[in-house]
């Protein structure tokens, strides 16, 4: 598509249980980035992917975050064991990759722990 | 970690106003990025800027790439109501797998 949708818009979790996000590129773009947007309005890389492949993930948590771009679905972005400080809206991008770095957005998830 | 300084924070002004806002770092950038997002929605691509001292408008919006790399602004002459919104500078460092950098934004007010 010609947009990079996000799904669910609003998640609301209860302290440890499991969150699944999920984002599909605009149709064309290889690179797949994921951000996450707390109260203060700060992006904070989280991970990217070009194609299928992890292309950069710096930014993950080393616990409980995990990502996936398979061929033929869309991107996930999972949770386990969600904890109140991952609260924020989490947005996925995507580019044409190489030099065409300007991403586009997604709505984004509001991902809300109780 | 890399930051940007973004500034101003917020501005309060009348319709009609240019505005003028600014980003700076201690690092160099290969690429600046100006985002608006709007409540609720993801950040909109406003402007790209690729070549230091590289000058681009974009209708009431005019951005710069700060000749040493470190800065870039963002003009928006005779501002109107659907200009409110927070602004975001982005910056890819040299070296980074397009990993972007972001400010804390601008939130843009307009006094009735």
């Amino acid at each position: 598509g010609e947009e990079v949708a996000q799904t669910p818009k609003h998640l609301v979790r209860g302290e440890g249980q499991k969150a699944k996000l999920y984002c599909a590129p605009i149709k064309g773009h290889s690179y797949v980035f994921w951000y996450q947007q707390v109260l203060k309005n700060e992006f904070k890389f989280l991970i990217s992917f070009q194609n299928e492949n992890v292309f950069d993930e710096t930014g993950m948590p080393k616990e409980r975050f995990s990502a996936k771009c398979l061929p033929n679905s869309p991107c996930s972005l999972e949770i386990q064991a969600t904890k109140l400080e991952d609260s924020a809206v989490y947005f996925c991008a995507s580019s044409q990759g190489g030099h065409e770095l300007p991403l586009h957005f997604g709505n984004g998830t509001r991902l809300t722990v109780t | 970690g890399q930051q940007l300084n973004q500034s101003p924070q917020s501005m309060f002004i009348q319709e009609g106003e240019d505005v003028s806002m600014n980003c700076t770092s201690s690092s160099i950038f290969n690429t600046w990025l100006w985002y608006k997002q709007d409540p609720g929605e993801g950040p909109v691509l406003l402007i790209a800027l690729y070549k230091a001292g590289e000058l681009t408008s974009n209708g009431r919006l005019t951005a710069q790439f700060g000749i040493t790399r470190k800065d870039s602004f963002l003009n928006i002459s005779a501002s109107i109501p659907s200009d409110v919104g927070i602004y975001f500078c982005a910056g890819q460092l040299v070296g980074s797998n397009y990993q972007l950098i972001w400010g804390a934004g601008t939130k843009l007010i307009i006094k009735p």
